[in-house]
């Protein structure tokens, strides 16, 4: 079993859509929570930054964890075109460096 | 701020060849620095942490006398691809840790290998 399951998707919505992205984990142990936003032959670019569990809203993107049930989750609302690309969950635990990347889910908003 | 660039973007080279890469903290120095692989539709894979003045610590699986990683200084680290063959085609991504602030990675663009 992987640390860290994603379901990969291709996910297509359109444009003005609610999006929810979700991730599973397996290890008790992660503390920060992330999600990245990688265009295609790009690097990640970092979205959205959680400590332990919670909601985190910036903008149109709203994060939430849910340790109970190792959980976590990305909303996009008011989707736009401009949002299609591939969004990685990530994780590492409280004392190391080491993240743990799902495996991405490829979205794209239709116009 | 904290960028990170990479140099080249993308090369192409024949099999036999060593290539290496550059990973470069442009406004901010990285006491560490992360190499990651990551294959067409696949997620990132972690290769190697280089830290400033030390030796590499490779991964599982890792060849390190085949990637061969230098962090000469606070802000940058190389990756060098020696003895390259068609299965090291892949998209190699670098990070750097913001120094103190160990929970935030800050990626590279990322570089396209292609080896024929």
């Amino acid at each position: 079993q992987k640390e860290v399951e994603q379901d990969p998707g291709p996910l297509s919505v359109p444009e003005g859509a609610i999006v929810s992205l979700n991730c599973t984990y397996s290890n008790s142990a992660f503390q920060y929570f992330m999600w990245y936003r990688q265009y295609s032959r790009k690097g990640p670019e970092l979205l959205m930054y959680t400590y332990s569990s919670g909601n985190k809203e910036d903008g149109r993107f709203t994060a939430q964890v849910d340790k109970s049930s190792k959980y976590i989750s990305l909303f996009i609302r008011d989707s736009q075109p401009s949002d299609s690309a591939t969004y990685l969950c990530a994780m590492i635990e409280s004392s190391a460096s080491k993240i743990i990347f799902g495996s991405g889910t490829r979205l794209s908003i239709r116009p | 701020g904290a960028v990170v660039s990479q140099h080249p973007s993308w090369v192409i080279c024949k099999s036999g060849t060593s290539v290496k890469i550059e990973c470069r903290s442009l406004d901010f120095q990285a006491t560490t620095m992360f190499w990651y692989r990551q294959f067409p539709k696949q997620s990132l894979m972690l290769m190697a942490t280089s830290n400033e003045g030390s030796k590499a610590t490779y991964e599982q699986g890792v060849e390190k006398d085949k990637f061969l990683i230098n962090h000469a200084s606070l802000t940058l680290s190389t990756l060098t691809v020696t003895s390259a063959h068609p299965e090291d085609s892949s998209f190699y991504i670098c990070s750097a840790i913001l120094a103190g602030v160990t929970d935030t990675q800050y990626f590279g663009p990322g570089t396209r290998l292609t080896v024929l």
